[in-house]
């Protein structure tokens, strides 16, 4: 399974668009990125997934280049509820029925 | 909609007893799993099911063992309990139909090992 990078922690003021960079140079061809979010004492919630270019949901923005080897995850103008850890999870046979593999995930803090 | 549903939410046992959590999956998904989650922890994998079936293995102790039964739910049977199992334990579901890697987690339940 491709090993992930990502920052231990980022801090956003309200209203800005937040970029969290992902770094996995040994992604496998079939592997797919998917990003979850998990506030405190609940269960990790899923975001976005791409496989490359770009993908857009009501939530978030999620930016794949050519190579694969990085992902960045766009949340426009975050909120106080956005405060949570974002996790950047890489894999998944075709079936999509793998196992997640959770690394260290980004702490984001929103302040006002 | 319906979500994962666990039972309990909360549980506190002594070193060296039993427990076991329960897991009940959202309607129609057919692939369960269990992670675990210490203090400060990240997520960590524990074993999954497919139709009933074992499909996954992670991190699992040999002291646990899990079971998926005909209606799709799912326990996850832990014994000789010790004070590092203390953490939330999380049950997922996935459909068949769903993209690949998702998954949906219940709320969770926190186990205290005194």
């Amino acid at each position: 399974l491709a090993k992930t990078t990502q920052p231990i922690s980022m801090d956003s003021y309200e209203g800005q668009e937040v970029n969290i960079t992902c770094s996995h140079n040994n992604i496998a061809t079939n592997d797919y990125i998917t990003w979850y979010q998990q506030f405190p004492s609940q269960g990790p919630r899923f975001i976005i997934q791409g496989y490359k270019t770009k993908v857009t949901n009501e939530v978030a923005s999620l930016f794949i280049p050519a190579d694969r080897k990085s992902s960045t995850l766009s949340l426009p103008r975050v909120s106080l509820s956005d405060t949570a850890v974002y996790y950047c999870l890489v894999g998944g046979r075709s079936s999509g029925n793998t196992p997640l593999v959770f690394g260290k995930g980004t702490r984001l803090s929103v302040i006002a | 909609a319906a979500g994962v549903i666990q039972s309990p939410r909360h549980l506190i046992k002594e070193k060296r007893e039993t427990a076991t959590l329960k897991c009940y999956p959202i309607p129609r998904h057919d692939t369960v799993y269990w992670y675990q989650q210490g203090p400060g922890q990240d997520p960590q994998f524990l074993i999954s099911f497919y139709e009933k079936m074992q499909s996954d293995k992670g991190s699992i102790p040999d002291r646990f063992s899990a079971q998926q039964f005909s209606d799709y739910h799912s326990e996850l049977n832990m014994s000789s309990l010790e004070l590092g199992d203390s953490a939330l334990y999380f049950c997922a579901s996935r459909s068949g139909l769903a993209v690949p890697n998702e998954q949906f987690f219940g709320p969770g339940t926190r186990l205290t090992v005194l």
